[in-house]
């Protein structure tokens, strides 16, 4: 089957705009992050989904970010007022659910990601 | 506070020499570690963890509580191997919270 999507691949948007990034998981996949990965870092936690739930927003880096996931399925990630360091890959990546990720396996399938850069 | 530290940002080999990447890490309760890996024009992908105590693509990682590492090796790089490493922090509560390090490339060279 597909794997996570992750639409659009790049967006150059100007400075004070308002931004949507949409990830569509791999299905049957409950859980769904989002991480932010600017350049020559490793990718950075935002936000975890168990479901529609918002189980853990403590990456979100302030209040100009926000994410929904409302039929726990497709997720967007909604950034205000954007701002030049904003600019930085999205990644989205899912997994079965939080407690498959101490079976075996432990793997988070990840998108590739949307490039977002801020004139 | 977790912290994941990869120091090289580029590791240049030749084909069949021995690869060692390096990563250490900070976390007081009981550690999950990870490697991930981007091949080129490929998204992020997991190679190997260190529950699983597996050799993948003939990596191997083994977890030093002791010196707080989790160094992936393989005896003899190929081509193929070429591409961005990342080792990764899982903590007890759970592993939405990865801790990523900055990444180390390896570049093998024929």
């Amino acid at each position: 089957g597909a794997g996570v999507s992750q639409t659009p691949s790049n967006k150059v948007t100007e400075k004070g705009k308002y931004v949507e990034l949409r990830c569509d998981p791999i299905s049957g996949h409950t859980a769904l992050y989002w991480y932010r990965q600017s350049l020559g870092q490793g990718p950075e936690f935002l936000i975890y989904f168990q479901g529609t739930g918002a189980a853990d927003d403590s990456g979100l880096p302030n209040d100009r970010f926000f994410a929904v996931r409302p039929e726990g399925s497709v997720s967007t990630l909604k950034i205000q007022r954007t701002e030049r360091g904003d600019s930085a890959v999205y990644l989205c990546a899912s997994s079965l659910t939080q407690s498959s990720l101490r079976s075996n396996t432990g793997e988070l399938f990840f998108g590739e990601g949307s490039r977002l850069t801020v004139l | 506070a977790q912290r994941v530290t990869q120091p090289e940002k580029l590791l240049s080999v030749f084909k069949g020499a021995p690869v060692e990447l390096k990563c250490n890490y900070s976390y007081s309760g009981s550690p999950e570690l990870f490697w991930y890996v981007q091949y080129s024009r490929q998204r992020l992908q997991l190679l190997l963890r260190h529950i699983s105590r597996e050799s993948i693509k003939g990596f191997t990682a083994d977890l030093n509580k002791g010196e707080t590492s989790f160094h992936l090796k393989k005896p003899f790089a190929q081509e193929e191997d070429s591409a961005m490493y990342y080792c990764a922090l899982g903590g007890n509560t759970g592993f939405q919270k990865l801790v990523f390090g900055t990444g180390t490339r390896l570049l093998v060279s024929p």
